[in-house]
């Protein structure tokens, strides 16, 4: 069956702009969460959408923002980038069942760097 | 606070010679203990997911245990094709959301 899909794989934006994520999840997967991953700080959360809405969220600023579509396809927006935003964002779907994820599996990633 | 530590940092072995991979982590309201590979400018790839005190699985030449504070990846005879970041992660996070450790990143030399 077709893993998780992010696109793009890679962007350059300059700082002061705006970003798009894009998430496709696994099929019948209705939990999409977001990661970041940089060298110093490891992987960290940002949010879980479920059911098109937001069920958690990590200590991300207000400028980290996602949505979820009824497809359960998960977009993450960036606004106002900072140069400290350049990272890996992963994406991961997993099967909800009551308050326990099952099946946590992560798509390739978006590179992003920040000019 | 909810921690994954993970030890060592880096490792360097040789084809066939065998070792473990040390993660420990905050015990309150564990639901699950990850384990993923992740190679260089890709995402990780699920490996195990362990839920109970001395629950084991293998695949291959890895087998992850768990005890009550620690969980362990074994590799045995590993290849230069297992050289790869290795992350553990605990589940159930305050937020949650799956909580990372900084990964263990292991060389294998022919």
């Amino acid at each position: 069956k077709a893993g998780v899909t992010q696109t793009p794989r890679y962007l350059i934006k300059t700082r002061g702009q705006q970003v798009t994520l894009s998430c496709s999840p696994i099929s019948g997967h209705r939990s999409v969460s977001w990661y970041q991953q940089t060298p110093g700080q490891g992987l960290q959360f940002l949010f879980e959408y479920f059911s098109e809405t937001q069920r958690n969220k990590g200590n991300f600023p207000g400028r980290f923002s996602g949505r979820q579509f009824s497809n359960s396809r998960s977009e993450m927006n960036v606004s106002t980038l900072e140069l400290g935003d350049s990272a890996l964002y992963l994406c991961a779907s997993s099967l909800l069942i009551g308050q326990t994820n099952y099946g946590y599996t992560f798509g390739s990633g978006t590179r992003l760097t920040v000019v | 606070e909810d921690q994954v530590t993970q030890s060592p940092e880096a490792l360097r072995l040789q084809e066939g010679e065998s070792s473990s991979l040390n993660c420990s982590y905050t015990v309150s309201g564990l639901r699950g203990l990850f384990w993923y590979r992740q190679d260089p400018g890709k995402g990780p790839e699920f490996l195990f997911t362990l839920y109970s005190a001395g629950e084991e699985k293998e695949k291959e030449r890895l087998k992850a245990t768990l005890t009550k504070k620690e969980s362990f990846l074994h590799i045995t005879a590993p290849k230069p094709e297992d050289s790869a970041t290795y992350l553990c992660a605990r589940g159930g996070g305050s937020q949650g959301n799956l909580i990372f450790g900084k990964g263990t990143k292991l060389s294998v030399k022919p």
